[in-house]
């Protein structure tokens, strides 16, 4: 079946760290950019970072920069966002998407930053 | 910034919606459709405009470019009401999103 899970999420302090990952199955992600996205009840859906095929080329909201890192092992058909010095604002079902035209969606792992 | 209206649309099975998406500059065509169903992720139903993902029921489509764009669905089914966003990739590698409309059962 092709699909994308991700995991990693739960119950963080503000300042602390996550590291989420993306399993993607039935499907080579090595041929696809690979997104993050966000959703908030109060912000809706946001764009958070990609990342090419090939892990060469990274890009953030202005928001993560310097904060969150996207990668990928494409020998594990994987793809991972590490957050670190969270805030409350970054609380949100975190979503796992495949390619430029966003077509496939994980089921989403939910982040809380609480103290 | 993408601007979608209205906020909610109340109407009844068999009866056809047309949800707006308009965007503060030119898009050219790279405007998506998504659907997302209570407790589900959201789910690509229209790509550049007016393509229909495999798997779209044809009741679906999409239209416009430039700035404004219109999402039809023809005739509504018990499963069409949900919420519907629009995203651009106008400015790839970014996305931006819609607030959304929510299409509900009057």
């Amino acid at each position: 079946e092709v699909q994308l899970v991700e995991s990693g999420g739960g119950l963080v302090q503000p300042g602390g760290s996550l590291r989420l990952s993306c399993a993607a199955s039935g499907f080579a992600a090595s041929s696809y950019w690979m997104t993050w996205v966000r959703q908030t009840p109060e912000k809706g859906l946001e764009w958070v970072s990609n990342i090419n095929e090939d892990g060469s080329e990274k890009h953030y909201v202005d928001s993560v920069k310097g904060r969150f890192i996207i990668s990928r092992d494409n020998s594990k058909n994987s793809v991972y966002l590490e957050m670190n010095n969270l805030r409350d604002e970054d609380s949100a079902l975190y979503y796992c998407v495949r390619s430029a035209r966003g077509d496939l969606w994980g089921q989403g792992t939910l982040v809380t930053v609480s103290s | 910034v993408l601007t979608q209206s209205p906020a909610t649309l109340s109407l009844s099975p068999g009866e056809r919606a047309t949800l707006s998406c308009r965007a503060s500059q030119s898009i050219n065509n790279y405007l998506a459709w998504y659907q997302q169903r209570p407790g589900q992720a959201p789910r690509l139903l229209i790509y550049d405009a007016s393509n229909r993902v495999t798997g779209t029921p044809a009741r679906f489509s999409g239209s416009g470019s430039g700035t404004d764009f219109t999402l039809t669905i023809s005739s509504l089914e018990t499963e069409d009401f949900a919420v519907y966003y629009c995203q651009q990739r106008s400015d790839w590698p970014a996305w931006t999103f819609g607030r959304g409309t929510r299409v509900e059962i009057k």
